[in-house]
């Protein structure tokens, strides 16, 4: 199925540190949305963007809508162990109603 | 405002039978949407009902179907099982709108087929 690039597939980082995942596409989306999933859990939704070059907050996290429409990256700012998790960006075509176009997932692991 | 339901959360069933899987969104949410999350293809889109009509539909084949009805639950069938269709099976629910279709998910349903 189609997929969107998400990068990296995995992160093993030090509690207090900045992390960063970005996704890209070859289609252009409407909107980028960017989830994360515990085990045993549907995704939760973290922060969703609906224009090129929108960057939104949400404590520690920061997303971005690319200029191009193609790519979107998501930050979180010091890192707590509660942030393990798998992180998956979505995007969304205009004319595609409720569909989703997931990314592989972001798997990040923090050490206390 | 209660979030979106499953039920079941699991079920076992044997290659050949079929399957129902039930969703309720938020409520005044319209559109639902079904996915399938397994390790190999990641979460994949089964299709979106919208004020009881499926809106779209991604490349699975027909054993999968869903319905929606009035009060905007909605169901999803898998027949004739196969060992492939183990997965977490996802619905997210969202208000449908273009200007507001933020997708809310559910906690899933974990099918496994014997």
């Amino acid at each position: 199925g189609q997929q969107l690039n998400q990068s990296p597939q995995s992160m093993f980082i030090q509690e207090g540190e900045d992390v960063s995942m970005n996704c890209t596409s070859s289609s252009i989306f409407n909107t980028w949305l960017w989830y994360k999933q515990d085990p045993g859990e549907g995704p939760v939704l973290l922060i969703a963007l609906y224009k090129a070059g929108e960057l939104t907050s949400n404590g520690r996290l920061t997303a971005q809508f690319g200029i191009t429409r193609k790519d979107s990256f998501l930050n979180i700012s010091a890192s707590i162990p509660s942030d393990v998790g798998i992180y998956f960006c979505a995007g969304q075509e205009w004319y595609q109603g409720g569909k989703l176009i997931f990314g592989q997932g972001t798997e990040l692991s923090v050490k206390p | 405002k209660a979030g979106v339901t499953q039920t079941p959360r699991y079920l076992i069933k044997t290659r050949g039978q079929q399957v129902t899987l039930s969703c309720s969104p938020i409520s005044g949410h319209r559109s639902v949407s079904w996915y399938q999350q397994t390790p190999g293809q990641g979460l994949q889109f089964l299709f979106e009902y919208f004020s009881e009509t499926q809106r779209n539909k991604g490349n699975f084949p027909g054993r999968f179907s869903g319905r929606q009805f009035s009060n905007s639950r909605s169901e999803m069938n898998v027949s004739t099982l196969e060992l492939g269709d183990s997965a977490l099976y996802l619905c997210a629910s969202s208000p449908g709108l273009a200007s507001d279709n933020e997708q809310f998910f559910g906690p899933g349903t974990r099918l496994t087929v014997l």
